[in-house]
């Protein structure tokens, strides 16, 4: 299969909960990297994955937290919801760490709102 | 001020028209500098990217960095109903999948029939 597939692709939930969002890398990389695309806005980058060890963090709250599966498949967790973090989550793909000549693979996204 | 810069339009242009879509910055570090396409409902798609100053062309696509005036403009010539869509640029220290790119807000672009 190719390509990246995030799931679920709309998700409503209440203020305090906890989320689960989840992404399949497309074949061949071992990379991924999430962001969060809030409305009009450009995707912020939340955190990134290189075999199954983060590899960089941007500047978002200990809340949100990731894993990623020896198959290089990632899940994004986000305790405590708050409004803000509504939003659009992009999980993007790619092969190796830094450099080189391809980009990020990105997924479709996940639309969470916080009610 | 923010580290990147985009006019967030919308831009409307007639089809056929040559489109100029720009950013600017204000990291001396970065050194690779990227066009992303993003459609309604979609993830971006990495359209081009360019290291350094210069040129790049790929089909009706050109990509222009000039890192003196820290300005980077992407042209769509002959534009087509089909480029509308949102244009995000994006900016890195290290390469195209750096750990932390940063992307500019989008400019929404329509191309009128």
């Amino acid at each position: 299969e190719t390509g990246v597939t995030q799931s679920p692709t709309h998700l409503i939930k209440t203020r305090g909960q906890q989320v689960t969002l989840r992404c399949s890398s497309q074949s061949g990389h071992n990379t991924v990297s999430w962001y969060q695309q809030a409305l009009g806005q450009g995707p912020q980058f939340i955190f990134q994955y290189y075999r199954e060890e983060e590899n960089g963090r941007g500047n978002f709250p200990p809340r949100f937290s990731g894993l990623q599966f020896p198959n290089y498949s990632s899940e994004l967790n986000v305790n405590a919801l708050e409004l803000d973090d509504s939003a659009l989550y992009l999980c993007a793909s790619s092969s190796g760490k830094t450099g080189g000549k391809d980009g990020y693979t990105f997924g479709s996204g996940t639309r969470l709102t916080v009610v | 001020q923010k580290e990147v810069e985009q006019d967030p339009g919308p831009l409307s242009v007639p089809e056929g028209a040559i489109v100029s879509l720009n950013c600017t910055y204000s990291n001396s570090a970065f050194q690779y500098f990227m066009w992303y396409r993003q459609y309604s409902r979609k993830g971006p798609e990495l359209l081009m990217y360019t290291y350094s100053s210069g040129n790049k062309e790929d089909g009706r696509f050109t990509a222009q960095v000039d890192k003196s005036s820290k300005y980077i403009s992407l042209f769509i010539r002959d534009s087509q109903p089909s480029d509308s869509a949102t244009y995000l640029c994006a900016m890195s220290e290290s390469g195209p999948r750096d750990d932390k790119i940063i992307f500019g807000k989008g400019t929404r672009l329509h191309i009128l029939p």
